[in-house]
């Protein structure tokens, strides 16, 4: 079993619509969250980051971690065709501070269509 | 500079060959990450700087892969006698200390 999992898509949402991205991992240590966006040939950029059950909001993205379920998932609203992208979810393994190291999932890619 | 910035970006080498790729991390920041990734794939851990020491260096997938910091800023992964399997882009990241990764642009590398 891989140690974060996603979907790898493509996942395909109309322009104005929820995209809903989703990951599991396995170590229950994890304590931080990141989502990252990248596009083709281009370097992984953050979009956000969460370390407390619930939800965190920023614009038009909503982080949702559940430790209990060991699930993290982005919520990107009002998706427009240049969120169209591959999301990586990366979790820090245990290790306190976020500047520790990653594990990432193999990432989903959207695909926001007109 | 602005960002971190990676060198080269793109890096052809016939198999056996060594190879060193650079980067240059953002000015003050302590943290500085190695990340392998191949194709269709999410970056995969190579090693971890701290300054100049190397606190992790779990990832390096075998002995042919080093890497060095030696004071504490610009940060050189070099791969000898490289084999078809090292293609990939290799990702340099850095940070302030409990901060998120900030990554460069990465270095394709292509063995032949």
């Amino acid at each position: 079993q891989k140690e974060v999992e996603q979907n790898s898509g493509p996942l395909s949402v109309p322009e104005g619509a929820i995209a809903s991205l989703n990951c599991t991992y396995s170590d229950r240590g994890s304590q931080s969250f990141f989502w990252y966006r990248q596009y083709s040939g281009k370097s992984p950029e953050l979009i956000m980051f969460i370390y407390s059950n619930g939800d965190k909001e920023d614009g038009r993205f909503t982080a949702q971690l559940n430790k209990a379920s060991q699930y993290v998932s982005l919520l990107i609203r009002d998706s427009q065709p240049s969120d169209s992208a591959t999301y990586l979810c990366a979790v820090n393994g245990g290790h306190t501070g976020t500047a520790s190291k990653l594990t990432f999932g193999t990432g989903t890619r959207l695909q926001v269509t007109l | 500079g602005a960002g971190v910035s990676q060198s080269p970006r793109y890096k052809v080498a016939k198999r056996g060959q060594d190879v060193a790729l650079r980067c240059d991390p953002i000015s003050g920041h302590v943290s500085l990450f190695w990340y392998q990734q191949a194709l269709g794939q999410g970056p995969e851990f190579l090693t971890y700087f701290q300054n100049e020491a190397q606190l992790d260096k779990s990832g390096l997938p075998s002995d042919r892969f080093f890497a060095e910091r030696p004071e504490g800023s610009v940060s050189t992964l070099k791969i000898q006698r490289t084999q078809q399997e090292d293609s990939a882009v290799y990702l340099c990241a850095s940070s302030r200390l409990d901060s998120p990764l900030h990554f460069g642009n990465g270095t394709r590398l292509t063995v032949t």
